[in-house]
């Protein structure tokens, strides 16, 4: 079975620049998170989708974040303009159904640096 | 505003010695705990869970002990394996299929 694939790996840019990563959960996931994890910190939600509709996203900065799942398959996570701050690790995971806490599978994550 | 610690930011174990990693959290709600593991540029993968109707849960090696009168879990590895050396992130939700919330994660290091 294919784990959740991230792209791109690593990504480098300036602030006010713009940046989008690329999900594809494990097929057959209804459900998709987005997490960021900055540097000595646990993973934050960022977002969770239930198939293609949004669950949660209370902690989603979205002046400036943007997720989108439209056919309730893979995702895209967005932020525009970055900033310093935005500077970590997004993780994305997903898991059969939103019950299933014990098994939200992460995917290796994209490491962004904001300069 | 953490609800979920983890005060020990590394541990340092012989192989085939007991690791104890501790977590404290802060909000009463919270009636499901999990323990994650990390090895670097790979994402977390689930090890451990309990419910608040449990003190001790065990799978293999690894035992999760919870105190709800103190807000402590803890999770032992018994005995402590150089593979094991990793970051482990302690996570707590509301209910299971809750938003997870993580500690800060500690890496331990089991030395040959």
């Amino acid at each position: 079975e294919a784990g959740v694939a991230q792209s791109p790996r690593y990504k480098i840019i300036e602030k006010r620049q713009s940046v989008a990563f690329w999900c594809n959960p494990i097929s057959g996931h209804a459900t998709l998170y987005w997490y960021q994890q900055i540097l000595g910190q646990g993973p934050k939600l960022l977002i969770q989708f239930q198939n293609n509709g949004v669950v949660d996203d209370s902690q989603l900065p979205k002046d400036r974040f943007s997720a989108e799942r439209l056919k309730g398959v893979d995702s895209t996570l967005k932020i525009q303009p970055a900033k310093l701050e935005d500077s970590a690790v997004y993780l994305c995971a997903s898991s059969p159904d939103q019950i299933s806490t014990d098994t939200q599978y992460f995917g290796p994550g994209t490491r962004l640096t904001v300069l | 505003d953490q609800q979920v610690k983890q005060n020990s930011p590394s541990l340092s174990v012989q192989e085939g010695r007991i690791s104890i990693l501790n977590c404290d959290y802060t909000n009463s709600m919270f009636d499901y705990f999990l323990w994650y593991k990390k090895y670097p540029a790979e994402g977390p993968t689930f090890l451990i869970s309990i419910s608040s109707i449990k003190d001790k849960n065990e799978d293999g090696r690894f035992t999760v002990f919870l105190n709800k009168s103190a807000k402590h879990l803890s999770l032992h590895i018994v005995p402590s394996q150089p593979g094991d050396s990793a970051v482990y992130f302690c996570a707590a939700s509301k209910a299971a299929g809750n938003k997870l919330t993580f500690g800060g994660g500690t890496r331990v290091l089991v030395k040959p």
